[in-house]
């Protein structure tokens, strides 16, 4: 069964901070991949996806991840945060030969005006 | 993308209760998935809900406690029964789009068992 790991439970950063939000999966076939964001109040959104093709996926709000196959990872990265990214991230992975979508423990994230 | 409504948005409970959320998509869709997110936690899959079919529950999930039902295409309920306080939980009713395959989630039905 597939497994995801979130790394970083708690991140408190400035704004302008560079962002990189760790996620690896356990899984052996081949997986779809996302992030999904919680902001304060709200429910979850889709940030991006990765289901094929280009490794480096650009999603919503100047995040982008790469997903590296041999780390079985689909690290999170943003080049300056902004204090309205401050809200919970998750990693979900998805086995293709599958339906159902498992997702990490979550990252809150905590950007200081 | 996928509009999902679900009722009760939240509730209070006496222990040893039961309770229905009911979950409506503005659209047809094959499978929808129930998660419980704890206070502070990540999404936990409960089971997912096929239409014509009995639902395929996830570990350490029973359908006794946590019975589905998915009578129609846009329409599934999910019943918490014999509640306890360690069900205090928002439970999420879900879907995925076919093409894209991103999930989609309702607001949520946030339960407090007293």
């Amino acid at each position: 069964a597939q497994s995801v790991s979130q790394h970083n439970h708690h991140v408190i950063l400035s704004e302008a901070a560079s962002l990189e939000l760790g996620c690896n999966y356990s899984y052996g076939g081949t997986v779809n991949l996302f992030w999904y964001v919680q902001y304060p109040g709200q429910h979850l959104q889709l940030l991006l996806k990765y289901f094929s093709g280009d490794p480096l996926v650009k999603g919503i709000k100047g995040f982008e991840a790469e997903f590296i196959k041999s780390k079985f990872s689909f690290n999170l990265r943003k080049p300056s945060v902004q204090w309205s990214d401050t809200a919970e991230y998750f990693c979900a992975v998805n086995a293709r030969r599958d339906d159902k979508i498992i997702f990490g423990k979550g990252t809150r994230l905590h950007i200081l005006p | 993308s996928a509009v999902i409504s679900q009722k009760p948005s939240r509730d209070i409970c006496q222990r040893g209760t039961s309770l229905t959320i009911q979950c409506q998509v503005d659209s047809q869709v094959t499978m929808m998935f129930w998660y419980r997110q704890q206070p502070g936690q990540s999404l936990t899959l409960i089971a997912t809900a096929n239409q014509g079919s009995e639902a395929t529950y996830e570990s350490g999930f029973v359908i006794d406690k946590f019975p589905i039902s998915r009578p129609n295409l846009t329409f599934s309920t999910l019943t918490v029964s014999n509640m306890s306080p360690e069900d205090s939980s928002i439970y999420l009713c879900s879907v995925r789009q076919a093409n894209t395959g991103e999930l989609f989630f309702g607001e949520g039905s946030r339960l407090t068992v007293l």
